[in-house]
């Protein structure tokens, strides 16, 4: 399977606790990007990262949220000291570049968070 | 104003029918613009990417883009239920590393 990987698909946490998420791109891809999404809302922004870099975290929570995307291994979303309205899907895409005009995202199956 | 606008729907179309899917945005220089379709539950698909002014078909799809008037637009063909889902429409706002953003989607509903 080529395709970006999410895990777990679901994670369940109970308020206080550490979640975190995995992402590893598609075969060849170097771009990471991660977004939330609520309950019938659209896709927010989070960050996007290169490897061994963040490039942009505009939206990123300032507390309890970071990223990472080490030289080895999948790009990792950690949300430390979960609260309910942590609650929602957060996808994972990638891209081979960021500077083309056609170069597109493509989508991970997401990682279904509940906080309880 | 939003950067990028859809209606949020549920647009309601009958099956057979052209269903219409409009976008418009705020950021003039933005050049490449991207449509994808979203299940209930699942992740983004990407269905069509335009960037030159005029139309670009693909199958029963057509994307619809007017750079003047700062819109595109997806057009359905021959809807089928199967088309019942959410269009996300993405435009690549140009800066740094061309950053794309998000509509909040548009529903749609194909009628049996």
């Amino acid at each position: 399977n080529a395709g970006v990987m999410q895990n777990p698909r679901h994670l369940v946490r109970r308020r206080g606790q550490e979640a975190r998420l995995r992402c590893s791109p598609m075969k060849g891809h170097s771009h990471v990007y991660w977004y939330r999404q609520l309950p019938e809302e659209g896709l927010k922004f989070m960050v996007y990262l290169q490897k061994e870099n963040i490039i942009d975290e505009s939206g990123m929570p300032k507390e309890r949220f970071s990223a990472e995307f080490p030289k080895e291994g999948p790009s990792i979303l950690r949300i430390q000291q979960v609260v309910r309205g942590d609650s929602a899907a957060y996808f994972c895409a990638s891209s081979l570049s960021s500077g083309s005009l056609k170069e597109t995202q493509y989508f991970g199956p997401g990682t279904r968070l509940l906080v309880l | 104003q939003k950067e990028v606008e859809q209606n949020s729907g549920p647009l309601s179309v009958p099956e057979g029918a052209i269903a219409s899917l409009n976008c418009t945005y705020s950021d003039r220089g933005s050049q490449s613009f991207f449509w994808y379709r979203q299940y209930s539950g699942k992740s983004p698909e990407l269905i069509m990417f335009i960037y030159s002014n005029g139309d670009k078909e693909d199958g029963r799809f057509t994307a619809q883009l007017n750079k003047a008037s700062q819109y595109v637009s997806l057009l359905i063909r021959d809807s089928q239920p199967s088309d019942s889902a959410t269009y996300l429409c993405a435009v690549k706002i140009p800066g740094g590393y061309q950053k794309v953003t998000f509509g909040t989607g548009t529903k749609l509903q194909v009628i049996p």
